[in-house]
């Protein structure tokens, strides 16, 4: 079954630290993984999307990462601020027609 | 602003009712997927289209159905509404093909089935 998995559900931090977040995904065939950033309410919005042979790709001080061998992606925020208070959402594609698989997102607050 | 759009933004109405959701995908765009996201919860697809025809179907109840037109536009058909039905569905859309390009999201329809 195709299942994508993000950890931790939820992160507290203070603003300025930096943090990271976890996604491991079975998924097959895999054609891509990406990092959506969804603020309350509101439409996802992609980060970054990495390719088989890509592994490492950055956006500001966002910056993803993929292993495909472990099957296992990371989002690193650097300098945190408040505006990325947000859920973040692994999610990786499959299949000729870029079916999404997502996962349930890791909802982060970032606190003055 | 993601050039994908999604009417109306709010939807309000009775159990037992019938509503329709538009979508309007990004110019050129010939998949348009449609998820539903319930409180507090990740997003799950319904289904996707592709040029007019199904591509993928998710978890869509049998109550649910889709359809993408000549013009591309597509179309999220709710019949005989739950209070479970309540929700925020947001529509996606992508060129497609090649596989590596990006999905873009309309900003959702919240629906309230009261």
């Amino acid at each position: 079954k195709n299942q994508v998995e993000q950890s931790p559900q939820s992160l507290i931090i203070l603003e300025g630290k930096n943090c990271t977040l976890q996604c491991n995904y079975t998924v097959s065939p895999f054609s891509n993984l990406r990092w959506y950033k969804q603020d309350t309410g509101r439409g996802p919005v992609s980060l970054t999307i990495m390719t088989f042979s890509e592994n490492t790709k950055s956006n500001g001080r966002y910056t993803a990462t993929l292993d495909a061998d472990t099957k296992q992606s990371s989002l690193h925020i650097t300098a945190s601020q408040l505006s990325d208070s947000a859920s973040y959402i692994c999610v990786v594609s499959t299949g000729g027609y870029n079916k999404l698989i997502f996962g349930a997102g890791t909802r982060l607050a970032v606190h003055p | 602003d993601s050039g994908v759009t999604q009417t109306p933004k709010h939807l309000i109405t009775a159990t037992g009712q019938r509503v329709t959701l538009r979508c309007s995908p990004r110019s050129g765009d010939l998949s348009v997927y449609w998820y539903q996201q319930s409180l507090d919860q990740g997003l799950q697809f319904l289904i996707q289209y592709y040029n007019g025809e199904e591509r993928a179907k998710g978890n869509i109840l049998e109550r649910f159905s889709a359809q993408q037109f000549p013009d591309l536009h597509s179309e999220l058909n709710l019949s005989s509404l739950e209070l479970g039905d309540s929700a925020l569905y947001f529509c996606a859309s992508s060129p497609g093909t090649p596989m590596n390009t990006e999905a873009f999201f309309g900003q959702g329809t919240r629906l309230t089935v009261v």
